[in-house]
């Protein structure tokens, strides 16, 4: 069982579409990430946020826009993607670590996203 | 920019052989994690390692970190089945966020 959870499990859109991926923790974790992940490689880190605010974007599309309306919740608002935006898109949480110093992340089951 | 290389990309063994994943960064790392993707799932943290010659055991499960902070292994005595994924080294430098993946070893085992 994960403490992070995300909805959809999965996704299929047209390139036209408007849709959003919601990510959801209860574990009082601070900071919250999305990550893209495509199949046999690493998690592609895109957003942060720390304590609400947008902390690292990096340099993603503007197709992509995330939200993070309250400490729990965050979301991923999606709008005309491509093809090549299909990927597992994993939402994670973790405390807030010290100048410096990283805290272990904890990922949830993912979002697995087709566009036609 | 930082980069963070991990071999060997794939691992076959025979189920209670032992396998050993290595990591090595292009700079001083401040800490290093591990996780483990099993096929279809999602990362899941394993350990933290943030001392220089830092060595952390997890039953079957060996992690060192190097004494210059720039490497990092993973070593699994008798692999079982249930070892079966990818195991992906991340080291952090200096942000409270960033982490980069290496790109991953996958274990299967042969029973």
């Amino acid at each position: 069982d994960t403490e992070v959870t995300q909805t959809p499990k999965h996704l299929v859109m047209g390139m036209t579409n408007k849709k959003s991926l919601k990510c959801e923790q209860h574990m009082g974790h601070r900071a919250m990430y999305w990550y893209k992940q495509k199949a046999k490689k690493p998690p592609e880190l895109m957003f942060v946020y720390s304590y609400e605010k947008l902390s690292i974007n990096e340099s993603v599309p503007s197709r992509f826009s995330p939200e993070c309306p309250n400490s729990s919740l965050l979301n991923l608002h999606l709008h005309a993607l491509q093809p090549e935006d299909s990927a597992l898109y994993l939402c994670a949480s973790s405390q807030e670590g010290g100048t410096g110093s990283n805290q272990p992340q904890h990922f949830g089951d993912g979002t697995r996203l087709s566009i036609l | 920019g930082q980069q963070v290389m991990q071999i060997p990309q794939y691992q076959h063994v025979q189920e209670g052989e032992d396998f050993t994943t290595y990591c090595n960064s292009s700079t001083t790392l401040s800490n290093i994690q591990w996780y483990k993707q099993r096929p279809g799932g999602h990362p899941v943290f394993l350990i933290q390692l943030v001392k220089s010659g830092e060595v952390k055991k997890q039953k079957r499960l060996t992690f060192q970190f190097g004494e210059a902070k720039k490497n990092s292994s993973l070593h699994i005595t008798a692999t079982q089945t249930t070892d079966v994924g990818t195991y992906f080294c991340a080291g952090g430098v200096g942000s409270n966020y960033k982490l980069t993946f290496g790109k991953g070893t996958l274990l299967t085992v042969n029973p």
